[in-house]
């Protein structure tokens, strides 16, 4: 079936270091991408998107890698912090069709080591 | 910015209760939406709501029903809880305009003793 996947559950970066959260996707008619941040004991905040004619997107010290050739997408946080502990998920989307729910990952658990 | 409330952050209820959760958004949002998250099965979509009196059954539905009366307001109610529905819940909501951004309330952690 359609699927959204993580390659890490877990990930622990030292402090200061650059994180880099992978996800698979198994839906080639996926067209946008979402990566959400949920801290302990709060909903899921959105932080970045993509669409599926980019394959580069940066905000503010994170950035969106989106290769649909091999269906994978990454997020990468440069010069992490503490606060940037979180659990981590990508979602997609499919415009085209007017889905209105996007399917969820699983999450990764990032640890930021002082 | 987008603001989704919820109306508890903890509840505890008892098998077989009757149970309410609420959620309000400020935004105009069309659509609205629950899911549960539980450790290791992530978000998985109950039930979803695209206009005032509309829903659409998500990917886990039995157990749970929905009513959209107001477009601001989305209620999840288990009709007679289980332990098994022991869980966050998490409601989120959305533009038909946009990309399907969904923005997230705070989440409901509910036991059922």
């Amino acid at each position: 079936g359609e699927s959204v996947g993580l390659h890490l559950p877990t990930l622990s970066v030292q402090e200061g270091d650059n994180s880099i959260i992978n996800c698979a996707y198994s839906n080639s008619a996926s067209d946008y991408f979402i990566w959400y941040k949920q801290e302990s004991g709060k909903g899921p905040q959105f932080i970045i998107d993509i669409r599926s004619n980019m394959d580069k997107r940066q905000g503010q010290r994170v950035t969106v890698l989106l290769n649909k050739t091999v269906k994978h997408l990454s997020l990468q946080i440069a010069a992490t912090q503490p606060g940037d502990s979180a659990v981590y998920f990508c979602a997609e989307n499919m415009m085209d069709t007017g889905r209105r729910a996007l399917t969820f990952g699983s999450g990764t658990r990032l640890q930021v080591q002082p | 910015d987008v603001k989704v409330t919820q109306s508890s952050r903890y509840l505890v209820k008892r098998t077989g209760e009757k149970v309410f959760l609420e959620c309000v958004q400020d935004m105009d949002h069309e659509n609205m939406f629950w899911y549960r998250q539980d450790p290791g099965l992530g978000l998985r979509l109950i039930y979803f709501s695209y206009d005032v009196k509309m829903k659409e059954k998500g990917d886990i539905p039995e157990g749970y029903s929905v009513s959209r009366e107001k477009k601001e307001r989305f209620s999840l109610i288990l009709e007679s809880a289980s332990t098994n529905q022991t869980s966050m819940y998490l409601c989120a909501s959305s533009t038909q305009q946009g990309d399907g951004t969904q923005y997230f309330g705070p989440g409901t952690r509910l036991t059922v003793l």
